[in-house]
């Protein structure tokens, strides 16, 4: 049962457009999401994140939106650049046993286009 | 300067083995994490620790065994391995548990088990 789902295993932009990156959860009392990229042969670095109590955060070229009725977010990119190309996961947090655990979902691979 | 790193990076050996993975953090942080990557890329935690204690213990077989010798060090210990235990194995680090701080991730390392 996978609770943090990224639906499209990948996705090709060109330089200077946007990116879109989808997320969808299905557990109504995460509180906190992240975003992280991830390079080859690198671990997961952190990029943005969100708390539930907000709907949109920005950071320069990155935004993420949190749309909690829908339970669902986005992280943008614009404008997207080839060093932006990786493979982007979202993870939730969620209060489990006492303790803060995240959830991650299984990436999406962006690929951006000179 | 690494902030989190692994040994070793690759990791090839035969059913029934043991072998060990080592994690260090020269981040100063208290809480460490083990998350297993499978073949599908779902990102699942393992293991935490804070201050040396366990807090997060997933259902994992407990032919994995997790050791903190101190705050900086989570080592991973694997008993009798499996075909299916063959995935790429991420230590992280995060500042507590409150779970409103990022995680650094070291660079994975990739088990074999032929």
């Amino acid at each position: 049962d996978q609770q943090v789902k990224q639906n499209s295993p990948s996705l090709s932009v060109q330089e200077g457009r946007i990116s879109i990156l989808n997320c969808d959860y299905t557990n109504s009392m995460f509180d906190y999401f992240l975003w992280y990229k991830k390079y080859p042969a690198e671990g997961p670095t952190f990029l943005i994140s969100i708390s539930s109590i907000k709907d949109k955060n920005e950071d320069g070229r990155f935004t993420v939106f949190l749309n909690k009725s829908a339970k669902h977010l986005s992280l943008h990119i614009v404008p997207s650049q080839p060093g932006d190309s990786a493979v982007y996961f979202c993870a939730a947090r969620g209060f489990t046993s006492g303790t803060y655990k995240y959830i991650f979902g299984t990436g999406t691979r962006l690929k951006v286009l000179a | 300067d690494t902030a989190v790193s692994q040994t070793p990076k690759y990791l090839v050996t035969q059913m029934g083995n043991d072998k060990s993975i080592k994690c260090e953090q020269n981040l100063g942080h208290d809480t460490m994490y083990w998350y297993k990557q499978d073949s599908k890329k779902f990102l699942k935690i393992m293991f935490s620790y804070n201050n040396k204690e366990l807090i997060i213990n997933e259902t994992v077989p407990n032919r994995f065994s997790p050791k903190s010798p101190d705050k900086a060090h989570l080592n991973l210990h694997i008993n009798s391995l499996e075909l299916g235990d063959s995935a790429v194995y991420f230590c992280a680090s995060s500042l507590g548990t409150s779970g409103n701080n990022e995680q650094f991730f070291g660079p994975g390392t990739r088990l074999t088990v032929l």
